[in-house]
């Protein structure tokens, strides 16, 4: 059974290109979470999704950023226009359908590298 | 100050040395999660402690959680040089909040010396 995955790893973008990270859950999971982690510090959440439905976003910047998970495929995190503040790591994890709102377990992926110059 | 706030954010120990390291927060909680982190790797789930609980065993982990503290250590016994990485709490919200958000700590990064 395949874990969380996530490509590409690394990712390198020029300022004002736009980057895609994908994130493959585990089988059977159908919820998401994004998370950003810059340099020496803890996983800050920036949103959670349900198949075909964002959950909460509230820690989504406003601007250039947005993500999904369709029905059939991985999620998306899509960074437009990105600058060299949006250089970090992100992680996606995902957990299986539960019977509480609240999932308790969250298994992570290995996580993206963008670096923007 | 902001939620999960860890301490120490660094500490470095000899091999067979216990490790313990704390976290903080500021709001009700649902339960609350200890993960390892290898540097440059995904976060590992170590263990879950919920509200209602007050200690949790797990191998060589010992978690324990004072909600009218609002605080949880995590208590690595006998560490060995395979434990260095950091190690980050989190908190998930209660039922019925309206927010599914996992708040993170800043982490405490452990060396276990050989």
């Amino acid at each position: 059974n395949a874990g969380v995955m996530q490509n590409p790893r690394h990712l390198v973008r020029r300022r004002g290109q736009e980057a895609r990270l994908r994130c493959s859950p585990m089988k059977g999971h159908s919820h998401v979470y994004w998370y950003r982690q810059l340099p020496e510090e803890g996983l800050k959440f920036m949103v959670y999704l349900q198949k075909e439905n964002i959950i909460d976003e509230s820690g989504m910047p406003k601007e250039r950023f947005s993500a999904e998970f369709p029905k059939e495929g991985p999620s998306i995190l899509r960074i437009q226009q990105v600058v060299r503040g949006d250089s970090a790591a992100y992680f996606c994890a995902s957990s299986p359908v539960g019977t509480s709102v609240i999932i308790d377990e969250q298994y992570f992926g290995p996580g993206t590298r963008l670096t923007v110059t | 100050s902001q939620q999960g706030e860890e301490d120490p954010q660094a500490l470095s120990i000899q091999e067979g040395e216990n490790a313990t390291m704390n976290c903080s927060y500021k709001t009700s909680i649902n339960n609350l999660q200890w993960y390892r982190q290898n540097s440059g790797r995904g976060l590992v789930h170590l263990i879950l402690i919920r509200s209602n609980e007050r200690e949790k065993h797990s191998g060589r982990l010992r978690v324990t959680l004072d909600t009218s503290k609002k605080s949880s250590s995590l208590l690595i016994t006998a560490s060995r040089a395979a434990d260095t990485a950091s190690y980050f709490c989190a908190t998930a919200p209660p039922i019925g909040s309206g927010t599914y958000k996992y708040i993170f700590g800043t982490g405490t990064r452990l060396k276990v010396l050989a």
